[in-house]
């Protein structure tokens, strides 16, 4: 079956220090995949879209790379500050019935101590 | 646009009632999602509708939930005869008919608790 699979525990981190998220899934290949933020009580804010044929890609002091050999996507936070605090999820588009529905890892819950 | 609108934020119902929640999308997006999500867990799929069109439903939705979106603007969800396990974070997204570059704009959710 499919499955995607993020940092099974929290992660705390010094602030100014660069964080690195990961994200794992099987049994697919995704043509793009997405990174959100969820803070609580809130809905997830999209961040970034990597699409297969990129390797990496930027948005300020975020970065994302895909590699889909591995099967893998990094998500790296550099120069991290305390409001980066919150859970991150990536999302995948996975088939399902007669479309492809977006489909979220549990996520993993950053913690950016000051 | 403020974005997509959820209402009620919180709901709380004893068990075997009815409720329905509201989601108004980003008047632009062709399409809308509902999603669900419990604690510690990433949202998951329920449906999905481009325009009107309900097009796509989770296996994993029972008969006891039903969504509409009448004239492919805002969109409905409501679950009769509720139960425990129906508690959770009950959450609308929506986006245009093209991906693009962008990803789902959600909402900030219904939180329904079952007592």
């Amino acid at each position: 079956s499919q499955k995607i699979e993020q940092n099974s525990e929290a992660l705390n981190i010094q602030e100014g220090k660069t964080a690195t998220l990961t994200c794992n899934y099987t049994n697919y290949s995704p043509a793009y995949l997405q990174w959100y933020r969820q803070d609580p009580g809130r809905g997830p804010v999209f961040l970034l879209l990597i699409r297969e044929n990129e390797k990496e890609k930027r948005k300020e002091r975020l970065k994302v790379t895909f590699d889909t050999t591995l099967k893998q996507s990094l998500f790296h936070i550099t120069a991290s500050q305390p409001a980066d605090s919150a859970t991150y999820l990536c999302a995948l588009p996975i088939s399902s019935g007669s479309a492809r529905q977006l489909t979220f890892g549990s996520g993993t819950q950053l913690t950016v101590l000051p | 646009d403020t974005g997509v609108s959820q209402n009620p934020r919180h709901k709380i119902t004893k068990r075997g009632q009815n409720v329905t929640f509201r989601c108004d999308p980003i008047s632009e997006h062709n399409r809308l999602y509902w999603y669900r999500q419990t604690l510690g867990q990433g949202p998951e799929f329920l449906t999905y509708f481009q325009n009107e069109a309900q097009l796509e439903k989770s296996r994993l939705l029972s008969d006891r939930f039903s969504a509409e979106r009448p004239k492919g603007s805002f969109s409905t969800l409501e679950i009769q005869r509720t139960e425990q396990g129906d508690s959770a974070m009950y959450l609308c997204a929506s986006s245009p008919n093209q991906q693009g570059a962008g990803g789902y704009t959600f909402g900030s959710g219904t939180r329904l608790t079952v007592v």
